[in-house]
C-alpha cells in the first residue's frame, strides 16, 4: 500500500513569506506527527494529531507555526513570516494509533529553504 | 531532554559487529530505533517497551534497561546496507507517541 507522502518535496521561499507543507498519511492511521530535521541533527518534534485534534503542540517553536488536520487525514503545516532559521527538512509521520508502542512511518520530507 | 547517543560515529568492515547506545536522563516508557540514509526518510527498526516487549527487525537486536533509562542496538555481521545514521527516539509515557530523538550515530560499513 501507499506510504506517507509529502508535498512539495522542495520549497524555496523568501524571508517573510508564507508557506504551506502538506502531509498525506497512510490510510487508516489516526495519529499524525510533524518533525523538523536540521542538517546533522535528529528529528525534532513539533506537533501531533489524534484524529482531527492536536493532542500535543508543545514542539511548535512560536506562533508563526500552525498545523491543521480538518478531516482527520491530510494535514497541513503552515509557517507565517518565514525566517532563515526555519530552513530545514520537515518530516511527517503517521502511526495506526497514538501511543508509545506503535511504530511511526515517515514520509520523504519537504526541504524548506528560506532565502 | 534529548537522549544522548554513543558513539557519534563508527566505521566497520563487512561482517564486524557494532553496538550503539542511547541514554536518557528521564524515565522512559519505550525506545524506538530508526535508520536514515542520506537524503531519505528515517526507517523503523525496533521498538522496545517498558516491561520487555519488543517489536521489529529480525536481523537486528536491542536491549532496554528501564532502571538505567538506557537502550542499546546490536548490529551483528554488518552488511554494506547497514550504513547510515541511526537514531534512537524515546517516549516518556504510554499514552503519547511523541518521540524525542537523539543526535544520531553515523555508521559506515566498508567492504
Amino acid at each position: 500500500g501507499a506510504g506517507v507522502s509529502q508535498t512539495p518535496s522542495n520549497k524555496v521561499t523568501e524571508k517573510g513569506k508564507y508557506v504551506e507543507l502538506r502531509c498525506d498519511p497512510i490510510s487508516g492511521h489516526t495519529a499524525l506527527y510533524w518533525y523538523r530535521q536540521s542538517l546533522g541533527q535528529g528529528p525534532e518534534f513539533l506537533i501531533y494529531f489524534q484524529g482531527t485534534g492536536a493532542a500535543d503542540d508543545s514542539g511548535l517553536p512560536n506562533d508563526r507555526f500552525f498545523a491543521v488536520r480538518p478531516e482527520g487525514s491530510v494535514s497541513t503545516l503552515k509557517i507565517q513570516r518565514t525566517e532563515r532559521g526555519d530552513s530545514a527538512v520537515y518530516l511527517c509521520a503517521s502511526s495506526l494509533t497514538p501511543g508509545a508502542g506503535y511504530e511511526q512511518f515517515f514520509g520523504p520530507g519537504t526541504r524548506l529553504t528560506v532565502l | 531532554q534529548q537522549p544522548v547517543q554513543s558513539p557519534q560515529a563508527v566505521i566497520l568492515r563487512e561482517g564486524e559487529d557494532a553496538v550503539i547506545n542511547c541514554s536518557s536522563s528521564k524515565a522512559l516508557y519505550s525506545v524506538h530505533w530508526y535508520r536514515q540514509k542520506h537524503g531519505e526518510a528515517p526507517v523503523f527498526l525496533m521498538i522496545l517497551l517498558k516491561g520487555g516487549e519488543q517489536k521489529g527487525h529480525d536481523k537486528i537486536s536491542a536491549s532496554f534497561n528501564e532502571k538505567k533509562q538506557q537502550s542499546s542496538l546490536y548490529l551483528t555481521a554488518s552488511q554494506l546496507s547497514y550504513s547510515g545514521t541511526y537514531f534512537c527516539g524515546t517516549v516518556g509515557s504510554s499514552n503519547t507517541g511523541k518521540l524525542i530523538f537523539g543526535q544520531g550515530t553515523t555508521l559506515q560499513v566498508k567492504p
